[in-house]
């Protein structure tokens, strides 16, 4: 089972729409959470942290539950250049490195006009 | 330079060959990594160093090595390229937060 899984789409929506992202994790030590965007043939980049208590920065609401080791992400009024892969990213303390992530393999969003 | 850099941006090469990415970073950052993102794999660890003067072993550390001579620079060499090192590698280094910044890749095609 892999540590971080996520549903690898395609998410196919219209321009307004509202979709969510859900990613489950394995470890249940996880400390620190995210979700980065990655455009095609680009390199991942950080969207947003999550928190315990759930936050939101835009159009995106992202929510933690540690009691079943998920993570979401809501996009609302989805733009165009909202099409892109979403990971989600967990973070816990390795043997070696307090700081090594855990990446999904991505969920694939197209926003269409 | 801002950020990550990483060369060569993409390259194919022979099998056998040894090949060596370069990654350098202008941020001062500690932590430095080394990813490979394969389709349906996700991004997977290769090798890491917390500072300059260590290295640790990541997720899939056969085939590769690395150095972290100074702060800024952190190389990663295929001693003898094999087809199945076919992939995209990221270079991303850490601040103090743990946030995570990445390079903006180099395309590798082992034939």
């Amino acid at each position: 089972r892999k540590e971080v899984e996520q549903d690898p789409g395609p998410f196919n929506v219209p321009e307004g729409a509202t979709v969510a992202f859900n990613c489950t994790y394995s470890n249940s030590a996880s400390q620190s959470f995210f979700w980065y965007r990655q455009d095609c043939r680009k390199e991942p980049k950080l969207l947003m942290s999550v928190y315990s208590s759930g936050n939101e920065d835009g159009r995106f609401t992202a929510q933690l539950n540690r009691a079943s080791q998920y993570i979401s992400l809501l996009i609302r009024d989805s733009k165009l250049s909202d099409s892109a892969t979403y990971l989600c990213v967990v973070r816990y303390r390795h043997s070696g490195s307090a700081r090594q992530l855990t990446f999904g393999s991505g969920t694939q969003l197209t926003v269409l006009p | 330079i801002a950020g990550i850099t990483q060369a060569p941006t993409s390259q194919i090469l022979a099998a056998g060959r040894r090949m060596t990415l370069r990654c350098t970073q202008d941020m001062r950052h500690n932590a430095m990594y080394w990813y490979r993102q394969d389709l349906g794999l996700g991004l997977r660890l290769i090798h890491y160093s917390n500072t300059a003067g260590t290295t640790g072993k990541g997720e899939v550390p056969d085939g590769y090595s690395v150095s972290r001579a100074n702060t800024d620079d952190f190389p990663l060499t295929l001693a003898s390229a094999v087809p199945s090192q076919t992939s995209v590698y990221f270079c991303a280094s850490s601040d103090s937060a743990g946030t995570q910044y990445f390079g903006p890749g180099t395309r590798l095609t082992v034939l």
